[in-house]
């Protein structure tokens, strides 16, 4: 079984602080993914990487970057935290072969900015 | 664009009714449809998948069927269980990208 783990399960931050976020994968996937999610709004991509040192914006980029200097690791980071920021973070994996490979998440980063 | 609609929850069952939880999409060329569950405290995982129209996707009692004409995607259940309790969403896949929409997941509560 595929496994995507992620550092923290609970984060308490301050304004202002750098932030960041693990995400490790098992399986030797190409493509690697970060979201949040939000009630009532689903999950929304803030980026993915689909090779290493590749990455590219999804639909709210704007107050994270992200790193992907290994295969099995992508890191999410909050330059500047701020509470629009206080969220439930995923991470998703996936093997390349076109859409019909399904996405792998672990059990998500319930991060607090105070 | 590409988009994906679901109803709105909670759903509140009793324990053996028959669920139905409907999706539809909007979707330029030829998506990947998927449905994933949600448990209390934990990431989603994939529940059912369909790749093209007239597929029908089923996993653990749960069914959904690519319908192209009505661009829907509805998932259903014949007997629901209490341990069914969970936060269900769908989701595309887009063609010609490595991005998913997903719709706004519907909470499904199923009492004994």
């Amino acid at each position: 079984d595929v496994k995507v783990t992620q550092s923290s399960r609970y984060l308490v931050k301050r304004t202002g602080e750098k932030v960041f976020l693990e995400c490790v994968q098992d399986m030797d996937h190409e493509n690697m993914f970060w979201y949040r999610q939000d009630p009532g709004l689903g999950l929304r991509l803030i980026y993915f990487s689909y090779d290493v040192k590749m990455k590219e914006k999804g639909d709210i980029p704007e107050g994270y970057s992200v790193s992907r200097e290994k295969k099995e690791r992508f890191s999410l980071i909050l330059e500047s935290a701020s509470t629009n920021q206080t969220s439930m973070y995923l991470c998703a994996s996936s093997r390349t072969g076109g859409l019909n490979q399904p996405q792998h998440f672990g059990d998500g980063t319930r991060l607090s900015i105070l | 664009g590409d988009s994906v609609t679901q109803m709105e929850g909670p759903v509140t069952l009793s324990e053996e009714a028959f669920l139905t939880i409907n999706c539809t999409y909007t979707a330029t060329g030829y998506p990947s449809l998927f449905w994933y569950v949600q448990y209390p405290g934990e990431g989603l995982q994939l529940l059912l998948k369909a790749t093209k129209a007239d597929d029908k996707g089923s996993n653990k009692g749960f069914e959904a069927t690519y319908r192209k004409e009505t661009t829907s995607f509805h998932l259903e259940k014949g007997s629901v269980q209490v341990s069914d309790s969970a936060v269900y969403f769908c989701a595309l896949g887009i063609s010609g990208t490595y991005k998913y929409i997903f719709g706004t997941g519907t909470r499904l509560k199923v009492l004994a």
